[in-house]
């Protein structure tokens, strides 16, 4: 089964400073990679998505995430963050063709004006 | 050890018939929430419930209920009025609305 490793859950940084988010996973075979986003009182949401085609993929907000297959990665990352990126982040991967999704434990991002 | 069990791991629902999937938690978690997900798609929110006999529509409600009688417990029951169920249904739980979200392990839900 995949797993998905996330570092640094606690992550404090300033506005306007670069963010970047580190994913791993493990398997062998074709994924689909996800990044989600629990902003403070609301549900999950869809950051961004990879599931084929050019490896840098750009979502809402200004982020994007790049997947390296030889190194298992799909990390995060923002240019300049914002306050109201304040927010948890969870990657997410799925084996191409089966639903389930194994996600990471979350980078708690807290963003200081 | 404290988390969220879902229950059945795989289920099979024939043509016409109501089936209920089981979400317990043991977290003393306030908030529930039922997300799908589909190939080709990332989670879907279909309920959620911030207390107990309280709960929410979310953005895919239609052909879904669910009762929230207890704290520890969330059933999401697929009604014969949802026409695409197959999908593979995660439950979640929170502290709070604010709180990071805990996962089950899913339900995979197919049509025969």
């Amino acid at each position: 089964a995949q797993s998905v490793s996330q570092h640094n859950h606690h992550v404090i940084l300033s506005e306007a400073a670069s963010l970047e988010l580190g994913c791993n996973y493990s398997y062998g075979g074709t994924v689909n990679l996800f990044w989600y986003v629990q902003y403070p009182g609301q549900h999950l949401q869809l950051l961004l998505k990879y599931f084929s085609g050019d490896p840098l993929v750009k979502g809402i907000k200004g982020f994007e995430a790049e997947f390296i297959k030889s190194k298992f990665s799909f990390n995060l990352r923002k240019p300049s963050v914002q306050w109201s990126d304040t927010a948890e982040y969870f990657c997410a991967v799925t084996a191409y063709g089966n639903n389930r999704l194994a996600f990471g434990k979350g980078n708690q991002v807290v963003v200081i004006p | 050890d404290g988390g969220i069990t879902q229950s059945p791991k795989y289920l099979f629902r024939k043509e016409g018939q109501n089936v209920t999937l089981s979400c317990e938690q043991n977290l003393n978690h306030d908030a529930m929430y039922w997300y799908r997900q589909d190939p080709g798609q990332g989670l879907r929110l279909i309920y959620y419930s911030q207390i107990v006999n309280d709960f929410q529509k979310g953005d895919i409600a239609e052909g879904y209920s669910v009762s929230r009688e207890k704290k520890e417990s969330f059933p999401l029951t697929v009604t014969s009025a949802q026409k695409n169920p197959t999908a593979f249904y995660l439950c979640a739980s929170s502290l709070d609305r604010d709180e990071k979200l805990f996962f089950g392990s899913g339900t995979q839900l197919s049509v025969l």
